[in-house]
């Protein structure tokens, strides 16, 4: 298994534009999760899908960030309009959540910068 | 609120030497205590892990030690090599209700002189 990939690896995009981040979970996992890097807030959890569906986006920083989940095999991370507080390493991680078995497989992650 | 406190923030140890890492929670529902390792421009990739119905769990040479009535849990990293050098995150979920959201520490930068 390739693993869970992350689409850009980097992205550099100029404020007010808008930005999709991509991410392929591991085939048969049934969680996804998108957290957020920085030096000063570490990993945060912005939101969380079992079965393809939201479950808790209360970390979602505002409504400039949404997040679709339309297959199995799929999420994006779209913030609209971007700015410079959202330069971060964006990690998507995805886990099969079953009885005891937690552990998450991240993502290499997506550096963004805005400028 | 910050849920899971860790220290310290950085840390350098000799080779050869123990690493110990400290994290402490603050939510009794966390049933789900697992320690990451991340080195720069990768992803943070599970390391070991504990449940709170033991008091060490040993991999290698690494060892969680956990300690429920002071809501504490540390990482031991036996015969210390520069390869260990990372930044290192505990976290902690609550599995109640179904699958639950890891919340991280801030994280402690390990460096590991030869």
């Amino acid at each position: 298994d390739a693993g869970v990939i992350q689409s850009p690896r980097h992205e550099v995009t100029e404020m007010g534009q808008e930005v999709t981040l991509r991410c392929k979970p591991i085939s048969g996992h049934n969680s996804l999760f998108w957290y957020r890097q920085t030096m000063m807030r570490g990993l945060e959890l912005l939101i969380y899908f079992n079965n393809n569906v939201p479950i808790d986006d209360s970390g979602m920083p505002e409504d400039r960030f949404s997040a679709k989940m339309p297959n199995a095999s799929f999420s994006t991370l779209k913030i609209q309009p971007s700015e410079p507080r959202d330069s971060a390493v964006y990690f998507c991680a995805s886990s099969f959540i079953d009885s005891g078995n937690y552990g998450y497989t991240f993502g290499s992650g997506t550096r963004l910068t805005v400028v | 609120q910050q849920q899971v406190k860790q220290s310290p923030q950085s840390l350098i140890v000799q080779k050869g030497g123990i690493s110990i890492i400290n994290c402490a929670y603050e939510n009794t529902a966390f049933d789900y205590f697992p320690w990451y390792q991340q080195f720069p421009g990768k992803g943070p990739a599970l390391l070991i892990a504990i449940r709170p119905d033991v008091s060490e769990k040993k991999e290698g040479r690494f060892t969680i030690s956990f300690n429920k009535s002071a809501k504490q849990f540390s990482l031991h990293i036996m015969d210390s090599q520069p390869g260990d050098s990372a930044t290192y995150f505990c976290a902690a979920l609550s599995s109640g209700g179904g699958a639950d959201g890891l919340t991280f520490g801030k994280g402690t930068h390990l460096i590991i002189q030869p």
